[in-house]
């Protein structure tokens, strides 16, 4: 069953803790994507990779990081200093193609502050 | 720089009566336009996109949508709303070669009453 998956669904957060959110895709993409997403805006990109052990800071990049060892896996990492961490969390995978190559979603996490 | 205005932030239909959720671009070359639906606490889920090819696009379940250069517009349309229509539409275009950057509108929500 091809797709990506994300995990968890929930994630509470402590002030001061990292957190890592998961994402997988067995869909062959040579592209994956981190958004955010607040409520009344649009999709905010944070983080993509193109390849494996190669990503670039998107819009939103401060606060987060993120590492791309395997071509299914690309983990984000909300570290400490992102001070308004609570949001939805999209990944998303896409091929290499020129102009209109979809983006396919994961379901998502729900960061939460404690 | 290419953007996306969604003219409405809420949409309110009967079941069973028209749908059309507006949207408009600005792009400074033919861009690739698409339209994203999600479901409360959901990841998206593409309708259909514009790549260049026929200006009416045909969608899953079946909403369509019409681009128009002349009017910078891309409006989603479905002949008649479902209850499960009911959702956040998101109006996207996408922006780059090679990498897949997506500009998202900041969304409408369709509310279908029985």
């Amino acid at each position: 069953d091809g797709g990506i998956t994300q995990s968890p669904k929930y994630l509470f957060r402590k002030e001061g803790q990292n957190v890592t959110l998961s994402c997988e895709q067995n869909l062959n993409h040579d592209a994956m994507y981190w958004y955010r997403q607040d409520p009344g805006q649009g999709l905010r990109l944070i983080y993509y990779s193109q390849i494996v052990n190669d990503f670039q800071k998107g819009d939103i990049a401060e606060g987060y990081s993120v590492s791309r060892e395997k071509k299914e896996s690309f983990p984000l990492t909300v570290t400490s200093a992102q001070k308004n961490p609570t949001a939805f969390y999209l990944c998303a995978s896409g091929g290499l193609a020129g102009e209109g190559e979809t983006q396919y979603f994961g379901p998502g996490t729900r960061l939460l502050v404690l | 720089a290419q953007s996306v205005t969604q003219l409405d932030s809420h949409v309110s239909v009967s079941e069973g009566t028209p749908v059309l959720l507006r949207c408009n671009y600005s792009s400074s070359y033919s861009p690739s336009l698409f339209w994203y639906v999600q479901h409360p606490n959901k990841g998206l889920q593409l309708l259909l996109k514009y790549t260049s090819a026929a200006t009416l696009v045909k969608g899953i379940n079946g909403f369509e949508a019409e681009f128009k250069k002349s009017e910078t517009s891309f409006h989603l349309t479905k002949p008649s709303a479902h209850m499960s229509d009911a959702a956040e539409y998101f109006c996207v275009v996408s922006v780059g070669t090679g990498f897949q950057k997506l500009v998202f509108g900041t969304g409408t929500r369709l509310l279908v009453s029985p």
